[in-house]
């Protein structure tokens, strides 16, 4: 079965602080990966999906950047965090192919920019 | 621009009663129809989904009605129970080219059962 992991789970930092969040997935190859973010009460904010190693697409622009070194491993990132980064972020991944629907979501990761 | 609007906001039920949540969308290109369920501190889970070639679908004490015509769909959770205190997000798909397709989400409902 398919499993997906997210690290950390909570991470507090500092304005200006670089981020580094990890997904890894677990059962499947060539996945789709993809980034959300949860503000507060709100809805997912796509921010990022990924059909394959190495490629990105981006969906708002922001300080964040997506990597994908790996088949199965998505990697959020920030040079320079900004309070409004704070959130939760979610990995999901989802089987590649036009006759394929559902994504499934990680434990996420709770940020706290100070 | 919100594609996918979802009502109501919140939602108070008593036990054993029942929930329902709406979701209307405007873009045709959608062809799948997710619902999510997200307890506090976790990652959303699937709950139902359902094609728009069918007009209902039923799991347990959850079923998708879906009104193609008024591009609208709803979840109706039958004999609410405490449990089912979590908050409830509808979705919809569009295939995006290359392989990928994208998920576009409603705000969600937060659901309250009560004793």
């Amino acid at each position: 079965s398919q499993t997906i992991h997210q690290w950390p789970a909570t991470l507090v930092q500092p304005v200006g602080s670089p981020l580094s969040l990890e997904c890894t997935v677990e059962g499947t190859s060539n996945p789709n990966l993809y980034w959300y973010r949860q503000a507060a009460g709100r809805g997912l904010q796509l921010l990022f999906y990924s059909v394959g190693i190495g490629q990105i697409s981006s969906e708002v622009p922001q300080n964040l950047s997506a990597s994908r070194p790996q088949d199965r491993q998505f990697i959020l990132s920030s040079k320079k965090l900004l309070l409004s980064d704070s959130g939760f972020y979610l990995c999901a991944w989802g089987l590649a192919g036009f006759y394929t629907d559902t994504q499934y979501f990680g434990p996420g990761t709770r940020l706290t920019v100070l | 621009q919100q594609q996918v609007k979802q009502s109501p906001q919140s939602l108070i039920v008593q036990k054993g009663g029942i929930s329902i949540i709406n979701c209307a969308y405007e873009n045709t290109a959608f062809d799948y129809f997710p619902w999510y369920q997200q307890f506090p501190g976790k990652g959303p889970a699937l709950l139902i989904a359902i094609r728009p070639d069918v007009s209902e679908k039923k799991e347990g004490r959850f079923t998708i009605s879906f009104n193609k015509s008024a591009k609208q769909f709803s979840l109706h959770i039958m004999d609410s129970q405490p449990g089912d205190s979590a908050t409830y997000f509808c979705a919809a798909k569009e295939y995006s080219g290359a392989g990928s397709y994208q998920l576009t989400f409603g705000k969600g409902t937060k659901l309250s059962v009560i004793p």
